[in-house]
């Protein structure tokens, strides 16, 4: 019964590269979220989707960032010319459905930009 | 912001003691959770409380909710080393899914 799964677990950039990072959810699970957690900080909200929709990106920067969950394959967030304020730890976690679920996170992607 | 506040930042017990964490959030909830997440790793989800439950067990942790507060607090009964890691309350604030985040606190015990 395997978990969340991300990968790459660590991913280093150059800046003006491109960053993807993948997420496959529990099995069954539906919804997924992703997360960035900044050094020495708790994590911020970044989008909410479910199997071909997003449902709330409010917490998504409105460039260079993007994201979705395809009907086959895992969620991707992507990040396209990365700077090195992009650098922190992304988190996937998935649920079985929206609201008052508890969540389940995956290992994480530590982001490098050098 | 929404984010609530946890408090103590940081808590540096003994193994065998007790440690306790609080969280205060802003408005009204449907369900307060809590987190572990070791360092450099993932977060494992510990216990949910919905808003019309006041207290909830799972093994050596409690959590309390106290809605006329706005606050929760977990419980670890007799610490171990391994439970060295920090401590995050979230909640959606009935925003259907995404979970705002406290700050957490970060527990230390020494053996």
């Amino acid at each position: 019964n395997a978990g969340v799964m991300q990968n790459p677990r660590h991913l280093v950039r150059r800046r003006g590269q491109e960053a993807r990072l993948r997420c496959s959810p529990m099995k069954g699970h539906s919804h997924v979220y992703w997360y960035r957690q900044l050094p020495e900080e708790g994590l911020k909200f970044m989008v909410y989707l479910q199997k071909e929709n997003i449902i709330d990106e409010s917490g998504m920067p409105k460039e260079r960032f993007s994201a979705e969950f395809p009907k086959e394959g895992p969620s991707i967030l992507r990040i396209q010319q990365v700077v090195r304020g992009d650098s922190a730890a992304y988190f996937c976690a998935s649920s079985p459905a929206g609201g008052a679920y508890e969540q389940y996170f995956g290992p994480g992607t530590r982001l490098t930009v050098t | 912001s929404q984010q609530g506040e946890e408090d103590p930042q940081a808590l540096s017990i003994q193994e065998g003691e007790n440690a306790t964490m609080n969280c205060s959030y802003k408005t009204s909830i449907n369900n307060l959770q809590w987190y572990r997440q070791n360092s450099g790793r993932g977060l494992v989800h510990l216990i949910l409380i919905r808003s019309n439950e006041r207290e909830k067990h799972s093994g050596r942790l409690r959590v309390t909710l106290d809605t006329s507060k706005k606050s929760s607090s977990l419980l670890i009964t007799a610490s171990r080393a391994a439970d060295t890691a920090s401590y995050f309350c979230a909640t959606d604030y009935n925003q259907g899914g995404k979970l705002i985040f406290g700050q957490g606190t970060e527990l230390s015990v020494k053996p």
